[in-house]
């Protein structure tokens, strides 16, 4: 049973850039969030996404964006990057409804540096 | 809006002694709590999770929770430590009210074990 996987596992771009981070969720789960996590700090939720539509999302700007696939993976965009966006990002999934509908399980995380 | 306090940044135990890391939690009903874990340069995995029931919970690796709704807390135990515990454990609330949602987090504590 595969469990939540993440590409690339590092990525360095540089100011102004844009970049796309993946996620395949758990197998069997249909909900996908995603986080930050800067160094030294805990993850900060970015967004949700369920059924193909974003479901909740957390007190980040507009430069964040993010997809879900038909097949339940899903992508988050950073455009115009900052410095301050180097940080992990992490994916997590889970199942909309019975039962662990609750629990979230994370993938390893694409590190991300903003030179 | 939930919150979550871990009061301690950085704690240092001898192997084989016993461990509690501390979890307080803001939330206007009873939350969803969970404790994840953290090797360095990598993502989280989930130790235990509370949502309703016996307020202690067990959970992998030898831990266990007790949920105290009077203090507002979810402490985290082991009995005795490994070597192969030190790493960054973070609590996290999530909002049942709201179903399959967010989780926000505190902001870790670092284990360090001692020989």
């Amino acid at each position: 049973d595969a469990g939540v996987t993440q590409s690339p596992t590092h990525l360095i771009k540089t100011r102004g850039q844009q970049v796309t981070l993946r996620c395949s969720p758990k197998s069997g789960h249909d909900t996908v969030s995603w986080y930050q996590q800067a160094l030294g700090q805990g993850p900060q939720f970015i967004f949700q996404y369920y059924e193909e539509e974003e479901r909740q999302r957390g007190n980040f700007p507009d430069r964040f964006s993010g997809h879900q696939f038909p097949n339940y993976s899903s992508e988050l965009n950073v455009n115009a990057l900052l410095l301050g966006d180097s940080a992990l990002y992490l994916c997590a999934s889970s199942l909309r409804t019975g039962r662990d509908q609750e629990t979230q399980y994370f993938g390893p995380g694409t590190r991300l540096l903003v030179l | 809006a939930q919150s979550v306090t871990q009061p301690d940044i950085h704690i240092t135990v001898s192997e084989g002694a016993s461990l509690e890391l501390r979890c307080n939690y803001s939330y206007g009903a009873t939350p969803y709590l969970f404790w994840y874990v953290q090797s360095p340069g990598q993502g989280l995995q989930l130790l235990l999770k509370y949502f309703s029931g016996d307020t202690l919970v067990q959970g992998i690796k030898g831990f266990e929770a007790e949920f105290k709704r009077s203090q507002s807390s979810f402490n985290l135990r082991k009995p005795s430590v490994h070597w192969s515990d030190a790493a960054e454990y973070f609590c996290a609330v999530g909002a049942p009210l709201f179903g399959n949602e967010k989780l926000t987090f505190g902001t870790g504590t670092r284990l360090t074990i001692i020989p």
